[in-house]
């Protein structure tokens, strides 16, 4: 069974610009959910979706914001960008209430 | 809200030696699972073990091994016969269960990290 895959791998954008990321889950997983790890905030929880509704939101500003589809796949948006947001965004599917989350490599996200 | 402490910043083990990595955590749920991932250079985030609160019996993982202590808030992990490709950040990590009750039952929340080294 293919593994959470996450796309681009890398990204470079300017302040101001706004960025999408996207995330396919593992086969029948139908909960995706995000995270932003940077060095000085360690791994810290975006939100959650489940059957294309967002369950559960960390403390991000509004300029973050996601969607998931029929098929499960996910993908998040950040606008205007800010230096602070430089960082590597993991994207984790679940199967189950009881079952662990499987992470993807991730996109890391650099801001000039 | 719910709070995880990874007190050991780094971590050194030689080959085929054992190391105890350190996590506390903090909450006044009853219904959670707790996790231990490993983060190699190469970034992907991997489960290693998870615990669930309710199951007096300490997870096992070939070589690794957790210590739950759920009266001192304690989920220790034990990696044992340690390998060259166990060097990698570890993160240990809380998620509320379901009959805790509200909607936040999805979201992780992790400790600093503590990072291995292995010596050959």
């Amino acid at each position: 069974k293919a593994g959470v895959t996450q796309t681009p791998r890398y990204l470079i954008k300017t302040r101001g610009q706004q960025v999408t990321l996207s995330c396919s889950p593992i086969s029948g997983h139908r909960s995706v959910s995000w995270y932003q790890q940077t060095p000085g905030q360690g791994l810290q929880f975006l939100f959650e979706y489940f059957s294309e509704t967002q369950r559960n939101k960390g403390n991000f500003p509004g300029r973050f914001s996601g969607r998931q589809f029929s098929n499960s796949r996910s993908e998040m948006n950040v606008s205007t960008l800010e230096l602070g947001d430089s960082a590597l965004y993991l994207c984790a599917s679940r199967q189950g209430q009881g079952q662990p989350q499987h992470f993807g490599d991730g996109t890391r996200l650099s801001i000039l | 809200a719910q709070t995880v402490t990874q007190s050991q910043p780094e971590m050194s083990v030689q080959e085929a030696e054992t190391v105890t990595l350190s996590c506390t955590y903090d909450t006044s749920e009853s219904d959670y699972y707790l996790f231990w991932y490993k983060q190699p250079p190469s970034r992907q985030m991997i489960l290693v073990i998870r615990q669930e609160a309710y199951k007096q019996q300490n997870a096992t993982e070939n070589r690794f091994s957790v210590n739950f202590q759920k009266a001192a808030k304690s989920f220790s992990l034990k990696i044992s016969d340690s390998q060259l490709g166990d060097a990698a950040m570890y993160f240990c990590a809380y998620r509320r269960g379901r009959n805790a009750g509200g909607t936040s039952y999805g979201k992780l929340t992790f400790g600093q990290g503590t990072i291995l080294t292995v010596h050959p």
